[in-house]
């Protein structure tokens, strides 16, 4: 069974521009939520899709969005990025809503924003 | 955002030596989740806790969910040099209603053969 997959392992960007990340769950999860992973703060919710629909969403400006598609596969887009943005996006996927029996997460896209 | 006190925040430990770290918080919590990250990886699930009060083993690893419902500790015995990592605790509150987790900030541990 393919684990979670995140697209692009590495990227770096300008103060300024937008990026889109890509994230392809477990086959047969249908909740993903994305989590930024920084030293100082440690891992923040950005937010979680069930069924294309945004369920939950954690403290982060509007320049963070995100979309899930009918297959489940979903997408981050931070847009006008800012140093601090640097950091680990890790998606994670779980069967139902809520993860209660914990997220299965892919190995993360490195973001550097110079 | 909202975090969890995790301790501590590192050891370095002699390989065959026991490890204990442990996560507190103010709030109550309906799940307890223990995870390990090693370099260049996302965090892999090691343990899940349901019920205040529950021991739950996976191999050498033993976590608890505390009776308070406010904490939890996880234990490693014999440690081995791939032990190696950052341990995260994460919980996902009762009056939350959003489903979130809430991660500790890591244990990270290092171990000396």
């Amino acid at each position: 069974k393919a684990g979670v997959t995140q697209t692009p392992r590495y990227l770096i960007k300008t103060r300024g521009q937008q990026v889109t990340l890509s994230c392809s769950p477990i086959s047969g999860h249908r909740s993903v939520s994305w989590y930024q992973q920084t030293p100082g703060q440690g891992l923040q919710f950005l937010f979680e899709y069930f069924s294309e629909t945004q369920r939950n969403k954690g403290n982060f400006p509007g320049r963070f969005s995100g979309r899930q598609f009918s297959n489940s596969r979903s997408e981050m887009n931070v847009s006008t990025l800012e140093l601090g943005d640097s950091a680990l996006y890790l998606c994670a996927s779980s069967p139902r809503q809520g993860a209660v029996y914990g997220y299965t997460f892919g190995s993360g896209t490195r973001l550097t924003v110079v | 955002g909202q975090q969890l006190n995790q301790s501590p925040q590192s050891m370095f430990i002699q390989e065959g030596e026991d490890v204990s770290m442990n996560c507190t918080s103010s709030s109550i919590f309906n799940t307890w989740l223990w995870y390990k990250q090693e370099p260049g990886e996302g965090p892999v699930l090691l343990i899940a806790l349901y019920k205040a009060g529950e021991l739950t083993s996976n191999g050498r690893l033993t976590a608890q969910f505390g009776i308070t419902r406010k904490d939890s500790f996880l234990n490693i015995s014999a440690s081995i040099p791939s032990d190696v990592g950052i341990y995260f605790c994460a919980g996902q509150p009762t009056t939350s209603g959003t489903y979130k987790y809430i991660f500790g900030t890591g244990t990270r541990l290092k171990v000396l053969a």
